[in-house]
Parts: C-alpha cells; sequence; structure tokens
C-alpha cells in the first residue's frame, strides 16, 4: 500500500511569491491535515480536511490554505511569501473513523530568499 | 488537549532498554497517549497509543501509570535507527486529526 506522497519535495521561491504543495494521501484515507515544521516552532498544525471541508484550523495567517479534492488529494497555499515561512511542511493522512493513527509524508522543503 | 513534559534528550546503547519518560498530569479521563518519532528529514511516524492499560506492539511497549498522569514508552532493544526525536502526546481521539507536538526527546543510541 503506497503511503503519504507529497510533491514537490524540495523547492526555492523568493519573497512576495506564492506557493502551492500538493498531497495524496494513503489509499481510502479520507482525513488529511497539514503541519509546518521549523527549528523555531518545532511541529505546527495548519489545518485539517474531511470530504472536502476544513474542519480544524491552526493559527497561521491568511495567505495560508488549502483545500481537499473529491478524491481526497489535498493542497495547500502561501501566499506573499515571506523568509520565515521557510520550513519542512509535512501532509498526514489517517482514515479518520475511531481511534486512529496519523500517516505522515516526507514532507515538502520549502525555502524562501 | 493536555501539555505533556519530556526530557529533552536521553542516551541508551545499542541492544539495551530505552526508557522515555511522559509526564501528562493534567490529563483528563478521555484522553488518549499517543507517541510519535521523527527520523531525522522524514515525517513523523506512529509508534502507539494507549489509554490507560499497558499496551504492546512489534515496535514498542507503553505503560501509563494507574493514575494516568504520566506515562513510559519502551523500547526492548535499542538500535542506531531508533535514534530519533519521540514525542509524546496526549489527545481525545475523536476530536479531529489536529496534534499538538511538544519539544519531544531527542534519543541517541550509541554503539
Amino acid at each position: 500500500k503506497a503511503g503519504v506522497t507529497q510533491t514537490p519535495r524540495y523547492l526555492i521561491k523568493t519573497r512576495g511569491q506564492q506557493v502551492t504543495l500538493s498531497c495524496s494521501p494513503i489509499s481510502g484515507h479520507r482525513s488529511v491535515s497539514w503541519y509546518q515544521q521549523t527549528p523555531g516552532q518545532g511541529l505546527q498544525f495548519l489545518f485539517e480536511y474531511f470530504s472536502e471541508t476544513q474542519r480544524n484550523k491552526g493559527n497561521f495567517p491568511g495567505r495560508f490554505s488549502g483545500r481537499q479534492f473529491s478524491n481526497s488529494r489535498s493542497e495547500m497555499n502561501v501566499s506573499t511569501l515571506e523568509l520565515g515561512d521557510s520550513a519542512l511542511y509535512l501532509c498526514a493522512s489517517s482514515p479518520r473513523q475511531g481511534i486512529r493513527e496519523l500517516f505522515f509524508g516526507e514532507g515538502s522543503r520549502l525555502t524562501v530568499l | 488537549d493536555a501539555k505533556t513534559t519530556q526530557p529533552p534528550s536521553m542516551d541508551c546503547a545499542e541492544g539495551r532498554a530505552a526508557n522515555l519518560p511522559c509526564n501528562h498530569s493534567t490529563i483528563s479521563g478521555n484522553e488518549y497517549v499517543y507517541w510519535y518519532r521523527q527520523i531525522h528529514s522524514q515525517g513523523p511516524q506512529y509508534i502507539i497509543h494507549g489509554l490507560k492499560n499497558n499496551e504492546t506492539n512489534e515496535m514498542a511497549s507503553l505503560i501509563i501509570t494507574e493514575d494516568r498522569k504520566s506515562s513510559t514508552l519502551i523500547l526492548p532493544h535499542a538500535t542506531l535507527r531508533d535514534t530519533a526525536v519521540y514525542y509524546c502526546i496526549v489527545r481525545v481521539a475523536p476530536s479531529g486529526d489536529k496534534l499538538i507536538f511538544g519539544t519531544g526527546t531527542r534519543l541517541q543510541v550509541f554503539p
């Protein structure tokens, strides 16, 4: 069974640009959540999607947004990039039924110059 | 979700048991204890979870004290590949997939 797939794995952007990251969950998993990891703040929850609806949101500015498609694939977008947005962005999926663990992808490492 | 406290770092000799403690003194009755680990530059990996009984799987054992205010993750025979940051997380299981990660314990397994 294929794991969570995130693309691209690495990317470099400049301040003011926008970026879109993609996540394909494990087959059959309907919940996708996103996390940001930085050396200073550690792992922080961004948002969670289930059945194309955002179910939970972390404490991030509106420049961070996401969506989920009918096939459960998800994208997150960051607009007007700032240097502080440089981070590892992790996607996790789960079946979202009962007690469950999250399965994380390898992440997309974003560098903002 | 309740807050957890973990030591910042621990060492363990290869082949020995690694015992990683976690304090969650404000845990409530419907909150579960989850453990994840993150090997350098990879996404976090689920290890084990429990409510009040001790749990064991192929990766580790989880010992939860009777008052549920603390727990210990046990890796029975640590290998070099177990070197990672280990996160103890407390949450209400059906509350969604929002995990509050603390700073974790950096476990270094040495030969």
